[in-house]
């Protein structure tokens, strides 16, 4: 069964500490796309890949970047965490238009 | 831009009966259409997709959804809810270079 797997589920980190959230794929995809999702505000974009080392900005970058230095791993990295990103982080990977395949999520807490 | 809406925040439907989930897009060309569910705590799972041809399409758990393109619409349906169908569902369109834009998601509350 094809899988996107998030090393965490759950994450408690503290005001200016750096975080990485880790994403792993095994299907051979060539996009992979970070997405955080809020009450009320759906899912929105903040990095996608369609390549390694190949990186784009989303709808909402500020405050994380990504890195991808093997195709079948995304990461997430919070350079300063602030209270304001407590959220969902959700990954998915692709390989065309035709849908996503989604992790289970980490919910990110910062205190 | 593509954008989604779905206008309903918040549904609550009595087990057994239908069920019908709003969605309106904004997309410059032929989109394409998606619907995903999330269970509480869960990743989103695809329920299923329009890309072309028949504009009523069959997905998993008895779900269908009719593209109509006068009305930018992608509604999602149920003859009959399920307790299990309690969920967040999402309605999604493919946007450039492989881009999916969410709408804000549905809760659907089922009461027995």
């Amino acid at each position: 069964d094809v899988k996107v797997t998030q090393s965490s589920r759950y994450l408690v980190k503290r005001t200016g500490e750096k975080v990485f959230l880790e994403c792993v794929q095994d299907m051979d995809h060539e996009n992979m796309f970070w997405y955080r999702q809020d009450p009320g505000l759906g899912l929105r974009l903040i990095y996608f890949s369609y390549d390694v080392k190949m990186k784009e900005k989303g709808d909402i970058p500020e405050g994380y970047s990504v890195s991808r230095e093997k195709k079948e791993r995304f990461s997430l990295i919070l350079e300063s965490a602030s209270t304001n990103q407590t959220s969902m982080y959700l990954c998915a990977s692709s390989s065309s238009e035709l849908g996503y395949t989604f992790g289970s999520g980490t919910r990110l807490t910062v205190v | 831009a593509q954008s989604v809406t779905q206008p309903d925040i918040h549904i609550t439907v009595s087990e057994g009966a239908s069920l019908e989930l709003r969605c309106n897009y904004s997309y410059g060309a032929t989109p394409y259409l998606f619907w995903y569910v999330q269970s509480p705590g869960q990743g989103l799972q695809l329920l299923l997709k329009y890309f072309s041809g028949d504009t009523l399409v069959q997905g998993i758990k008895g779900f269908e959804a009719e593209f109509k393109r006068s009305q930018s619409s992608f509604n999602l349906r149920k003859p009959s809810v399920h307790w299990s169908d309690a969920a967040e569902y999402f309605c999604a369109v493919g946007g450039h270079g492989n881009k999916l834009v969410f709408g804000a998601g549905t809760i659907l509350r089922v009461k027995s």
